[in-house]
């Protein structure tokens, strides 16, 4: 089955620096990579996502780079805010996120210093 | 729409009782899935339902663990006899065009 390992597992930026989380599947069937931010007490939140036809999507101040070839796919946040402290999970998916359902990273705890 | 609805919040109980957690799914989508999260094992698929039939039970640890999802707008998932290893936090999700939707989960405290 698929296997993902997502790094770091803390990381702590200043507010307005940029933040880098990198994530490897095992699975080369794997196509699509959905991040998601889990804030305390709430359940995942979706918050980007890219397909494996593209290798990089952007959303304002989020962004996805994905490597096929050396499997791996990373999450970017430009001018950090408060507010974007949280955990962060990674996740691969060999069916589109279908019916297969989703295979986790275990997770970067993002802190923005103030 | 209220989105995916978990119940209850937390759950305290004793080790050997039964226990019943519960999600609404977004109404209309019809695919639904139970995660586990633990500090030490992050998110777990545990089963997922498409159409309300069990798809894949792989994820589901012990023969302790059941889950049914009766119609398109209920699931349960039932521990029994619990145990304190089964202490975690619980998600439902629905499977939308864009990505999953979690409900806010349910903690569960096995002591």
């Amino acid at each position: 089955g698929e296997n993902v390992e997502q790094h770091p597992s803390t990381l702590s930026v200043q507010e307005g620096d940029s933040a880098v989380i990198k994530c490897t599947y095992s699975d080369s069937a794997s196509n699509y990579f959905p991040w998601y931010k889990q804030e305390l007490g709430k359940g995942p939140q979706l918050i980007i996502d890219i397909r494996s036809n593209v290798g990089e999507k952007k959303d304002q101040r989020i962004a996805v780079t994905l490597n096929k070839t050396a499997k791996h796919f990373s999450l970017h946040i430009t001018e950090t805010q408060p507010e974007d402290s949280a955990v962060y999970f990674c996740a691969a998916s060999t069916t589109g996120g279908g019916a297969d359902g989703l295979t986790f990273g275990k997770g970067t705890h993002l802190i923005i210093q103030p | 729409d209220a989105g995916v609805i978990q119940s209850p919040r937390h759950e305290v109980t004793e080790m050997g009782q039964e226990v019943t957690l519960r999600c609404k799914p977004i109404s209309g989508h019809n695919s639904l899935f139970w995660y586990r999260q633990t500090m030490m094992r992050g998110l777990e698929l545990l089963i997922y339902f498409n159409n309300n039939v069990p798809i894949d039970d792989s994820g589901m640890p012990e023969d302790r663990f059941s889950a049914k999802m009766p119609n398109a707008s209920f699931s349960t998932l039932k521990i029994q006899p619990s145990e304190p290893r089964d202490s975690a936090v619980y998600f439902c999700a629905n499977r939308e065009f864009y990505g999953y939707t979690f409900g806010s989960g349910t903690r569960l405290t096995v002591v």
